[in-house]
């Protein structure tokens, strides 16, 4: 059963425009939000995070939204950028709790394809 | 800074064939974890291990084994492959927290 969700397989924006990348989870107890972005032929690299004491984090053109009561964070990117063009994973933890301790949940991907 | 290292980065088996993919990671990280990468279908989970000499199982554990002997190296073993086991596979090392998490870049196998 999967905890995090991305149900968006792909995404294609104009290059300029925002990138608005969605995920679900339903475990209540994470608190601790990744994003990873991965290239082709390359492992995915670390994005941007969020506890949940926050529900936002700003870091140059990438912004991730935390909405804890309805279980949703979504990740934006303005302007995107033709070299943003990759996998996007979204990822959760439950950072101190008990038996989840120390496992990361991913949820599918999505591609986002940005075309100039 | 070499973070999380993986051998071999391809490998060809036939079917039936053992193997041992290798990864060390040098951030003193508590957890880490195995991850095959398919088409349409992300990174699904194959094993995962809180500490030195534990592990458990992933989303999709059959036909794997793994093995935490200490805490730098964690490796995952194909003891009879099968074609439905090509894949892309990546090792990934987390703080015990799992508040930063860091990947390999990853073995391409395929099983003939």
């Amino acid at each position: 059963d999967q905890q995090v969700k991305q149900n968006s397989p792909s995404l294609s924006v104009q290059e300029g425009r925002i990138s608005i990348l969605n995920c679900d989870y339903t475990n209540s107890m994470f608190d601790y939000f990744l994003w990873y972005k991965k290239y082709p032929a390359e492992g995915p690299t670390f994005l941007i995070s969020i506890s949940s004491i926050k529900d936002k984090n700003e870091d140059g053109r990438f912004t991730v939204f935390l909405n804890k009561s309805a279980k949703h964070l979504s990740l934006h990117i303005v302007p995107s950028q033709p070299g943003d063009s990759a996998v996007y994973f979204c990822a959760a933890s439950a950072s101190n709790r008990g038996s989840t301790l120390g496992r990361l949940y991913f949820g599918r991907g999505t591609q986002l394809t940005v075309w100039p | 800074n070499a973070g999380v290292t993986q051998t071999p980065k391809f490998q060809v088996l036939k079917t039936g064939q053992s193997m041992t993919l290798q990864c060390a990671q040098d951030m003193n990280h508590n957890s880490m974890y195995w991850y095959r990468q398919d088409p349409g279908m992300g990174l699904r989970l194959i094993y995962y291990s809180a500490s030195e000499g534990t592990t458990d199982k992933g989303e999709v554990p059959n036909g794997y084994n793994v093995s935490r002997l200490n805490k730098r190296e964690f490796s995952l073993r194909l003891e009879s492959a099968a074609p439905s086991q090509t894949s892309v596979y990546f090792c990934a090392s987390s703080s015990r927290e799992a508040t930063e998490a860091f990947f390999g870049q990853g073995t391409r196998l395929t099983v003939v």
